[in-house]
């Protein structure tokens, strides 16, 4: 069972490039989100979605866009990467949208932008 | 005061010490309340979610406090293997799609030591 699935696990990209993240997850799962970590600040929200057609801004969504493609994928893009964007990037997924619900996360992409 | 604080450590124990972390939270309406655990460099993983009345997972037990608004985590026999950083979450809705609002702490880093 793969469970929640990103790529690319690490990635370089000069400031002004562009970048598609990419996470699919098989556990039918409604909700998908999108963090971002780095040191000092915890895990932050960048972007979730609900459901399948649906995606609102959490805590820190400028720079960023998603794609909620279907129920298994749910993309984020970098339009134009800033260093201030050099993180450690999460998708996460869970199931029921009560209040126990467990996230499930991939295994993490290590963007740095110089 | 931030939403959710936790002592950062490291704490540093001898293996079969039995260790106890605490996290505060400051938004007495706050519905749910987990630990997850988060290895160097990966994914975190959910430990226990924390019920009212506390629970027991084997060697861990989670107690919540609501009155003097905190949860706690109490380790015993530690293990070499139990060595990473727990990371107290606050959810503080109710309801359905809540998930968006997940608190995360900045987590507590524990060494067990030989």
């Amino acid at each position: 069972n793969a469970g929640v699935t990103q790529t690319p696990k690490f990635q370089v990209l000069k400031t002004g490039q562009s970048m598609t993240l990419q996470c699919a997850q098989d556990m039918n799962h409604n909700s998908m989100y999108w963090y971002r970590q780095d040191p000092g600040m915890g895990l932050r929200l960048i972007y979730y979605s609900a459901s399948e057609g649906t995606t609102d801004k959490g805590e820190v969504p400028n720079g960023y866009n998603v794609s909620r493609l279907n129920k298994r994928e749910f993309s984020l893009r970098l339009e134009s990467a800033a260093p201030s964007q050099t993180s450690v990037y999460f998708c996460a997924s869970s199931d029921r949208q009560g209040v126990r619900a467990e996230a499930f996360f991939g295994q993490g992409t290590r963007l740095t932008v110089v | 005061r931030k939403e959710v604080e936790q002592d950062p450590g490291p704490f540093n124990v001898p293996e079969g010490a039995t260790v106890a972390f605490n996290c505060t939270y400051s938004n007495s309406a706050s519905q749910s309340f987990f630990w997850y655990r988060q290895d160097c460099r990966k994914e975190p993983k959910l430990l226990m979610s924390v019920y009212s009345s506390g629970n027991e997972d084997g060697r861990f037990t989670a107690q919540l406090n609501r009155a003097s608004q905190y949860i706690s985590l109490l380790i015993r026999d530690s293990k070499l293997s139990d060595s990473a950083t727990y990371l107290c979450v606050v959810n503080p809705l109710r309801g359905a799609g809540n998930n968006r609002k997940l608190i995360w702490g900045l987590g507590t880093s524990l060494a067990v030591n030989p």
